[in-house]
């Protein structure tokens, strides 16, 4: 099976445009979690979503907002980006409705390493 | 809210040395409790988890960790260190019946051959 994909791998931005980020699970994967990653702040939850519903959010403004497509595909979005934006986002998807189930951890992908200048 | 406290943000151990990491969690009931590592240039990976039963949980490449519920901590361990457990170290929760894992700060540990 293939990996948590994530697309781009890098992108470099103004302050003020937006990004779009997606990430594609794992075939059968249903839950998919999104994660802001930044060197001694670790990993700060964005939301998750489970068929096309978003079952939790993190403490984030709304600039940041996501979806998911009923094919589990999911894309996250970053509007007015402020170089605080600066940083690695996650993607991990999980098979059920139950996360980190016994038998089923999360499985990241590589990340998407976002620059605002 | 949940939180999740890494106190060693970074530590340096020569080869064969004892590791042990800090975790302590913070949610009150039924959790579920795991370590992630992240080697360098690869994807979050699964170390080890506590679910239930027996608190004392064995993981890849010879890691274990404790859970001990009066402290809140799940603490990670290994007798002897290598060079390749060089990595970034992730300590998680994820309350009962939730679907948000909770993840610390991370600890970077640097094994010197």
């Amino acid at each position: 099976k293939a990996g948590v994909t994530q697309t781009p791998r890098y992108l470099i931005k103004t302050r003020g445009q937006q990004v779009t980020l997606s990430c594609s699970p794992i075939s059968g994967h249903r839950s998919v979690s999104w994660y802001q990653q930044t060197p001694g702040q670790g990993l700060q939850f964005l939301f998750e979503y489970f068929s096309e519903t978003q079952r939790n959010k993190g403490n984030f403004p709304g600039r940041f907002s996501g979806r998911q497509f009923s094919n589990s595909r999911s894309e996250m979005n970053v509007s007015t980006l402020e170089l605080g934006d600066s940083a690695l986002y996650l993607c991990a998807s999980s098979p059920g409705r139950d996360i980190q189930a016994y038998n089923s951890p999360l499985h990241f992908g590589n990340g998407t390493r976002l620059t605002v200048t | 809210a949940q939180s999740v406290s890494q106190h060693n943000h970074h530590v340096i151990l020569s080869e064969a040395a004892s590791l042990e990491l800090g975790c302590n969690y913070s949610y009150g009931g039924t959790v579920n409790l795991f370590w992630y590592v992240q080697y360098p240039g690869q994807h979050l990976q699964l170390l080890l988890k506590y679910f239930s039963g027996d608190p004392l949980v064995k993981g890849i490449k010879g890691f274990e960790a404790e859970f001990i519920k009066s402290k809140f901590s799940f603490n990670l361990r290994k007798p002897s260190v290598q060079w390749s457990d060089t990595a970034e170290y992730f300590c998680a929760e994820l309350p009962g019946g939730y679907q948000k894992v909770t993840f610390g700060t991370g600890t970077k540990l640097q094994v010197i051959p």
